[in-house]
């Protein structure tokens, strides 16, 4: 069993749609990151948080430290949104390291 | 700053080949990941340096793989002699601190034909 899981693994919505990704996590944290990976593209750090919520435009995350759960949502969601969400970990015992989930890929039509 | 940059973004090579692909991260960062993608098994860490010194090396796959990073701005990561299986997209990234918000370079697509 992977110690980070995210479900869906693959998702479609129409233009203007909520969207939820979430992430499942076996270990103890100090910290959930959610990324960001364009096709062809490089990856980029959406949020890193420890507690709670941050909302950064159309997006926000979520954490739920006691049932070990993450939420990424995506409010009026567009094409452009289309990437794959990327969940990561960074472990209590190790902690320069990241566990990676697999991904969940997200594909926004018009 | 111009952000982790590596090199080349594409490399085809034949098998047996030596490879080398290199990254310089972000001026002033501490830490330095190489981490392999492959649609089977999604992002793995190969190596991590902190302050130029390799810390853990536990997910590079064989001897045929080896990084090393000479100064805080450059880094290497050489597959000798190369594989097909080798094929994925190799990526380097750069963080202030361990386990921080890590900057991801744009990757590096090898093909081992």
């Amino acid at each position: 069993k992977n110690e980070v899981e995210q479900s869906p693994q693959n998702l479609t919505a129409q233009e203007g749609e909520f969207i939820t990704i979430n992430c499942s996590y076996s270990v103890g944290i100090s910290a959930l990151h959610w990324l960001q990976q364009h096709p062809g593209g490089g990856i980029v750090s959406l949020f890193m948080l420890s507690s709670g919520k941050k909302k950064h435009g159309r997006l926000i995350a979520t954490i739920n430290i006691q049932e070990k759960h993450s939420s990424l949502h995506i409010t009026a969601s567009h094409p452009r949104d289309s990437a794959v969400y990327i969940c990561a970990v960074t472990p209590k015992v190790y902690t320069d390291k990241l566990i990676f989930g697999t991904g969940t890929r997200l594909q926004v039509f018009p | 700053d111009a952000g982790v940059i590596q090199s080349p973004r594409h490399e085809v090579t034949e098998m047996g080949q030596e490879v080398t692909l290199r990254c310089k991260p972000i001026s002033g960062h501490d830490y330095l990941f190489w981490y392999r993608q492959t649609m089977m098994r999604g992002l793995e860490l190969l190596i991590y340096f902190n302050n130029n010194v390799p810390i853990d090396d536990s997910g590079m796959p064989e001897d045929r793989f080896s990084a090393k990073m000479p100064n805080a701005s450059f880094s290497t990561l050489k597959i000798q002699p190369s594989e097909p299986r080798d094929s994925a997209v190799y990526f380097c990234a750069s963080s202030y601190l361990g386990g921080t918000e890590a900057f991801f370079g744009q990757g590096t697509r090898l093909t081992v034909v």
